[in-house]
C-alpha cells in the first residue's frame, strides 16, 4: 500500500526558533499533499494544502507567514513553523492522495512539536 | 457547509462486546465516506470507505454502510478486542477535494 512518512516524529525548541517538518510519499508522487494540525483530544484540522510546483493554498485563518510550505518534488513536501511560539505546540499530520486524485488519503505518522 | 458529528466519547467497552459509533454528515452531492482508526501518537490509517449510498464498507471485522436516506455510515463490530482502543475517525470527502473530519470517538476497550 501507499506510504507516507514525516520526519522528525518528534521536535523540541525553543521560543523563536524554526522548524521544518517534512513529509514524503515512499512508494507513489503526490502531486497534492495537506497539512493537518490535531490538539490533544481533538480531530484533525486541516491547515494548507501543498501544490508541486505552485504556491500552497491556505485554510481561512491559517497565517501563511507563518507556516511556510513548499512542495519541492512529487514525493516532498515541507512545512515550517516560523518563529515558533507555545501555542505552537501541537501534532502535526500531512497526508496525500494517489497521483491523479482520488478520494482516498493516506497519513503519515505525524509529527510532535513541542516550543518551550 | 460540509460537516459530520459523531458520538461522544469515550466509549468504554468490555471484550468482545459490539460496539456501533454512530457518525452522520451534512454535505452537498453523495460524498465519499470513510473511517479512519488512529492509535496513540501515531497518524491517521485508512480502516474503510464507502463511495456510494448502500455501499458496505469493511475490513478487520469493522463495518459501516452508506446510508443516503439517513446521511448516516455507522461503524460496528460485532466482537471487539483490546488491541482496537484506539480513537475513530469518521470522515467525508467533499466536492472540494477535501477531507472533514468528526471530532473522533475513543474507544477503551478492557479485558
Amino acid at each position: 500500500g501507499a506510504v507516507v512518512s514525516q520526519h522528525p516524529s518528534w521536535v523540541i525548541c525553543k521560543s523563536g526558533t524554526s522548524v521544518k517538518i517534512e513529509c514524503r510519499s515512499l512508494d507513489f508522487q503526490a502531486t497534492t499533499m495537506f497539512w493537518y494540525r490535531q490538539f490533544p483530544k481533538q480531530s484533525l484540522m486541516l491547515m494548507a494544502t501543498s501544490n508541486e510546483g505552485s504556491k500552497a493554498t491556505y485554510e481561512q485563518g491559517v497565517e501563511k507567514d507563518k507556516f511556510l510550505i513548499n512542495h519541492a518534488s512529487l514525493t516532498l513536501s515541507t512545512l515550517t513553523v516560523t518563529s515558533a511560539h507555545p501555542e505552537d505546540s501541537s501534532f502535526y499530520i500531512c497526508s496525500a492522495p494517489l497521483a491523479g486524485g482520488g478520494d482516498t488519503q493516506y497519513f503519515g505518522p505525524g509529527t510532535r512539536l513541542t516550543v518551550l | 457547509g460540509d460537516s459530520v458529528t459523531q458520538m461522544e466519547g469515550p466509549v468504554t467497552l468490555s471484550e468482545e462486546a459490539f460496539l456501533t459509533i454512530n457518525c452522520t454528515y451534512t454535505a452537498t452531492g453523495y460524498p465519499s465516506l470513510f473511517w479512519y482508526v488512529q492509535y496513540p501518537g501515531e497518524g491517521l490509517q485508512l480502516l474503510l470507505k464507502a463511495t456510494k449510498a448502500d455501499d458496505k464498507g469493511s475490513n478487520k471485522g469493522f463495518e459501516a454502510t452508506y446510508r443516503k436516506e439517513t446521511t448516516s455510515f455507522h461503524l460496528e463490530k460485532g466482537s471487539v478486542q483490546v488491541s482496537d482502543s484506539a480513537v475513530y475517525f469518521c470522515a467525508l470527502y467533499n466536492q472540494g477535494g477535501k477531507l472533514i473530519f468528526g471530532q473522533g470517538t475513543e474507544l477503551s476497550v478492557k479485558p
